[in-house]
């Protein structure tokens, strides 16, 4: 069982056109959740950290949310630079590797024009 | 400010050669360093952590081993790769537990 789930895989939005993206996640504490960009052919670019529920971060346009068992990641009135896979992980509270992110498989943005 | 590097940017190698990938950090001391490793339609799989010099911890059993000479470098390496080998290759570092991690711009390794 994946302990980190993104949905959807894919969504398609025009410009302007407000949504989320969602994280769930199953892990028996969490440390914290990540939310990262990546570019196609490109590394993940840092967004967010969020540690506890309740929390809540902004950048521009985007504003990830965190409750106990998932977390949103709200794009208001995207453009098409909004475009790229969002990457979801967690990283969990004890455990072998105290250092180690779990990734979810990200979802696809695309805005168009 | 801190930077990451990796090379090479590509890699096209024929099953049973070896792999030396290399990453170096920028700008900061003594970081934890990372190994993943990206495959398509899959999340990024964790590989190998190192905290200290010498100090490499592995995730997951493969033909595939790491080192760590000194303290901003970090090789990811293989006497004989694979075709499942094949996938896209991402170093990152952090500060310590709880911090987020930076990565770098990735190798892509396709092998024949």
């Amino acid at each position: 069982e994946d302990q980190v789930t993104q949905s959807p895989e894919a969504l398609r939005l025009q410009e302007g056109e407000s949504s989320s993206l969602n994280c769930s996640y199953t892990v028996s504490g969490l440390r914290g959740l990540f939310w990262y960009r990546q570019d196609p052919g490109k590394g993940p670019e840092f967004l967010f950290t969020l540690y506890s529920a309740g929390e809540e971060k902004e950048k521009e346009r985007l504003k990830a949310t965190l409750t106990k068992k998932e977390s949103f990641l709200h794009i208001t009135a995207p453009k098409p630079e909004d475009s790229a896979t969002y990457l979801c992980a967690v990283q969990e509270v004890g455990g072998g590797s105290n250092y180690k992110l779990t990734f979810g498989k990200g979802t696809l943005l695309t805005v168009n024009p | 400010s801190q930077t990451i590097h990796q090379w090479p940017a590509t890699l096209v190698q024929p099953v049973g050669s070896p792999l030396s990938l290399e990453c170096t950090v920028e700008g900061t001391s003594n970081p934890n360093l990372y190994w993943y490793r990206q495959a398509a339609g899959r999340g990024l799989q964790l590989l190998f952590y190192s905290v200290g010099i010498g100090q490499i911890s592995s995730e997951v059993p493969q033909n595939l081993s790491a080192s760590r000479p000194q303290d901003r470098q970090f090789i990811l390496s293989s006497k004989k790769l694979l075709l499942s080998d094949s996938g896209f290759y991402l170093c990152a570092w952090d500060r310590g537990l709880r911090d987020e991690q930076y990565f770098g711009p990735g190798t892509r390794l396709t092998v024949t």
